[in-house]
């Protein structure tokens, strides 16, 4: 049972534009949501998280927007940046305690 | 600044030996993690660990073993490799559980079972 899904396994986008990053959960349980990213033979980087009480957190170029109704949150890119090109991993934590439960990852390349 | 370090980085085993991946911190963190990762999957839990001599089993955690005698160390056993326990063993590690819980990952471990 895929508690957090990214349906998207890969993302090409080009350099400059914006790349948006999906991820669908279905446990309303779930009250923070993290992104990390991965690089090639690297551990996850913490990246950018959002509390289930806002809908919106902006961190640079970094955007991550939270529609609960839906059960779906997204990152924002802009610009996308050939640095950007990596893993990138949707992760939630349930509010009963420390664990995370990770989507499969999407892989976002931006070509110059 | 070291963070969350694992050893080997490589490691190749039989069907049927065992090993210990090692994971040590040295931000102080009460909580610790071990997750696999296997090919196009997220990260899963295997075990994860409260403080020092307090574990508990995550997700996936048939055929391994953990022990947290100290708060900056905290290794992976694995008694009777199989080939279902080739992938790549990530060990993080937080201040604390609950909310706003950010997780320092290692390198990772890659681990080939034939």
């Amino acid at each position: 049972d895929q508690q957090v899904k990214q349906n998207s396994p890969s993302l090409s986008v080009q350099e400059g534009r914006i790349s948006i990053l999906n991820c669908d959960y279905t446990n309303s349980m779930f009250d923070y949501f993290l992104w990390y990213k991965k690089y090639p033979a690297e551990g996850p980087t913490f990246l950018i998280s959002i509390s289930s009480i806002k809908d919106k957190n902006e961190d640079g170029r970094f955007t991550v927007f939270l529609n609960k109704s839906a059960k779906h949150l997204s990152l924002h890119i802009v610009p996308s940046q050939p640095g950007d090109s990596a893993v990138y991993f949707c992760a939630a934590s349930p509010n009963q305690g420390g664990k995370l439960i990770f989507g499969q990852g999407t892989e976002l390349s931006v070509k110059p | 600044n070291a963070g969350v370090t694992q050893t080997p980085k490589f490691r190749i085993l039989k069907i049927g030996q065992s090993m210990t991946l090692q994971c040590t911190q040295d931000m102080n963190h009460n909580y610790m993690y071990w997750y696999r990762q296997d090919p196009g999957m997220g990260l899963k839990l295997i075990y994860y660990s409260v403080g020092a001599g307090i574990t508990d089993k995550g997700e996936v955690p048939n055929g391994y073993n953990v022990s947290r005698s100290t708060t900056e160390d905290f290794p992976l056993r694995l008694e009777l490799a199989a080939p279902s326990q080739t992938s790549v063993y990530f060990c993080a590690s937080s201040l604390r559980g609950g909310t706003k819980n950010i997780q320092y990952f290692g390198a990772g471990t890659r681990l080939s079972v034939l």
